[in-house]
């Protein structure tokens, strides 16, 4: 395990369901980042968070709600999702140094499946 | 836009054999990074290797060596004396050098080592 830790490690939710993910870095960095892992597609990066504040929203629908009140954890609200949300949500942190971002390092992942 | 193709979707290699993986890019920027990701089946994704476009030297750790091209916009992965536990999802992954984070993966290659 990296030192960033990520709860659930599954879920299964319904469409008109309300859940939220849980992302901890244990790692002293500032900035912080979701991403969608889905099958045959490259990871698409959704969120970022820097300093807690968001830097970057990848036209995400709205039924994703990114929270990051600390620098240490990063949230993922979900309600009423489709079954094509159904994919591994991952978590990653890194260092922001000066105006650039350094290695992100990457949780374990949910697995979402969405019924 | 940048974008990042691998272009092996699966490889397979015998055990203590050498293996390249393939990874092109394209980018309008002349600073920026470079990255190798590997994600073993059901595990953490973590970093192989990571290249700073700005150095001629390729880099190096253990086993991982890159072959990094700028002017061709290649960054092929060389694994030394594979290991079974080598097993994984290969991500090539690139990241200009003032963006905030975003990190563009490719596909991936599935790479087996067989014993």
């Amino acid at each position: 395990e990296t030192g960033v830790t990520q709860t659930p490690r599954h879920l299964v939710m319904g469409m008109t369901n309300k859940k939220s993910l849980k992302c901890e870095q244990h790692l002293g960095h500032n900035a912080m980042y979701w991403y969608k892992q889905s099958a045959k597609k490259p990871l698409e990066l959704m969120f970022v968070y820097n300093f807690k504040e968001q830097t970057e929203n990848n036209s995400v629908p709205s039924r994703f709600s990114p929270e990051c009140p600390n620098s240490s954890h990063l949230f993922l609200h979900l309600h009423t999702l489709q079954p094509e949300d159904s994919a591994l949500y991952l978590c990653a942190s890194s260092q922001v140094i000066g105006l650039r971002t350094d290695t992100q390092y990457f949780g374990p992942g949910t697995r979402l499946t969405v019924l | 836009a940048q974008t990042v193709t691998q272009s092996q979707p699966e490889m397979s290699v015998q055990e203590a054999e050498t293996v390249t993986l393939s990874c092109t890019y394209d980018t309008s920027e002349s600073n920026y990074y470079l990255f190798w990701y590997k994600q073993p089946p059901s595990r953490q994704m973590i970093l192989v290797i990571r290249q700073e476009a700005y150095k001629q030297q390729n880099a190096t750790e253990n086993r991982f060596s890159v072959n990094f091209q700028k002017a061709a916009k290649s960054f092929s992965l060389k694994i030394s004396d594979s290991q079974l536990g080598d097993t994984a999802m290969y991500f090539c992954a690139f990241m200009g050098r003032r963006s905030q984070g975003n990190l563009i993966f490719g596909k991936g290659t599935k790479l087996s080592v067989k014993p």
